[in-house]
């Protein structure tokens, strides 16, 4: 079973700061998500990666797969921002095999 | 069709009482996830459906919850007899094709039992 370790659980940044989450798993995976979930309890999809770098927007995520460990990145915050963010692993096919992380509570002040 | 649809948002219920909750998911989409989540929890994964055809139900967290998607467009999810342990977000999600994990992910139902 994959265990799916994500830091910070919490964290609370001024507005325009550069946010880093980091995602760590323990299995090797097929792909890897990072999910936004608002307080009303809606999950967004932001990425699915496989190998190297995305970038949607403020928002970066990269992959390495040799280390098991992917970061999430959003540049320039922004309150509209805040939210948990989630990472979860994919170790075949379906999303029936993904394994969430906590997840990560980000506030972003104005 | 925007994408996943759960119906009700928020269900407050007595324990004891039976409750259903409903997913729409994306209409293309043959592959359907009920996930549940509890406060300060990622997701966990419940059963998923493939069309009609329920693939993997051993992950129900008791036989009092069972799903269906009768016709392979919509699902329901039953939790009979509801215990305060059964509050949770109970979320849907559903996918194009079995072997990509791509899901897109319904709003939730959140369920508090009284």
């Amino acid at each position: 079973k994959n265990e799916v370790e994500q830091s910070p659980q919490n964290l609370t940044a001024q507005e325009g700061e550069f946010i880093t989450i980091n995602c760590s798993y323990s299995v090797g995976i097929s792909a890897l998500h990072w999910l936004q979930q608002h307080p009303g309890g809606g999950i967004v999809s932001l990425f699915m990666l496989s190998s190297g770098k995305k970038k949607h927007g403020r928002l970066i995520a990269t992959i390495n797969i040799q280390e098991k460990h992917s970061s999430l990145h959003i540049t320039a915050s922004h309150p509209r921002d805040s939210a948990v963010y989630i990472c979860a692993v994919g170790g075949g096919g379906g999303a029936d095999g993904l394994t969430f992380g906590k997840g990560t509570h980000l506030i972003i002040q104005p | 069709d925007t994408g996943v649809s759960q119906d009700p948002r928020h269900k407050i219920t007595k324990r004891g009482q039976n409750v259903t909750f409903r997913c729409d998911p994306i209409s293309e989409h043959n592959r359907l996830y009920w996930y549940r989540q509890t406060l300060g929890q990622g997701p966990e994964f419940l059963t998923y459906f493939q069309n009609e055809a329920q693939l993997e139900k051993s992950r129900l967290l008791s036989d009092r919850f069972s799903a269906e998607r009768p016709k392979g467009s919509f699902s329901t999810l039953e939790i009979q007899r509801t215990e305060q342990g059964d509050s949770a977000m109970y979320l849907c999600a559903s996918s194009v094709v079995s072997w990509w994990p791509e899901a897109f992910f319904g709003q939730g139902t959140r369920l508090t039992v009284v």
